[in-house]
């Protein structure tokens, strides 16, 4: 059982916009501004698409947001396309618990 | 351009100790702030963080298996090395190590390409 909660799919169809949460505690996203967000297609390694909570990485389609309220992180990615297929994981620091707790990881469906 | 490669065995039998290399180029393990984590990926299920080594030496561990883990680096190599012992078929995973940018921060920018390990008599 993951830290951090997320759904396990979500789908939408192409130029749609869809939101994947994360939900944890006070003591890891409800207290840290360092949630993260990786993006992982099939057999390859996870790619950073944001960090500490909403800032983008260089070269990260600026159709990824990252947004928090309280102990949930959301992603939102607009206008999908079919390159975004994948699986969507967020990532938080958690203090004295432990420098990182992952989310179950949410598979995204382009319809 | 920063790039960071695993290598180590593919099959280990329980009780052994496994022993994985991260090669790292683009970067050194000397600069300050720099770090670089392992991360580990079991089949189809989520990423769990195992620990990580900063340019100064100072390492922490994930607390559920702080007693079977050690990192070290070798600067003048650019490699990390993860020691895991007794290993245990529920440690069949991809192995990643990934680049941290800054002492502050808690993401991981770069990813090596994995290794999967399998845990097997």
């Amino acid at each position: 059982q993951s830290a951090l909660t997320q759904p396990a799919s979500v789908s939408g169809p192409p130029g749609q916009s869809i939101t994947i949460s994360c939900t944890g505690t006070s003591s890891d996203i409800g207290t840290y501004n360092l949630v993260s967000w990786y993006q992982q297609h099939p057999g390859k390694a996870p790619k950073l698409i944001i960090y500490e909570d909403n800032k983008r990485p260089s070269g990260v389609s600026n159709r990824f947001s990252g947004s928090k309220s309280g102990n949930t992180a959301s992603l939102t990615i607009s206008g999908l396309q079919a390159e975004d297929e994948a699986d969507y994981c967020c990532c938080s620091y958690a203090g004295s618990r432990s420098y990182a707790v992952f989310g179950g990881g949410t598979k995204v469906t382009v319809l | 351009q920063i790039t960071l490669k695993e290598s180590g065995p593919t099959l280990v039998k329980p009780t052994q100790t496994l022993t994985l290399t991260c090669t790292v180029s683009g970067f050194s393990l000397s600069t300050s702030g720099v770090g670089v984590a392992w991360i580990r990926q079991p089949p189809g299920k989520a990423l769990e963080w195992l620990a990580l080594i900063y340019w100064d030496d100072d390492d922490l561990y994930s607390p559920s298996l702080r007693s079977r883990l050690t990192i070290t680096k070798d600067t003048s190599e650019n490699q990390v090395v993860l020691t895991m012992t007794n290993m245990d078929p529920v440690d069949t995973a991809t192995y990643y190590c990934a680049h941290i940018p800054r002492s502050y921060t808690r993401h991981f920018d770069y990813w090596g390409q994995g290794t999967l390990v399998t845990v097997s008599s």
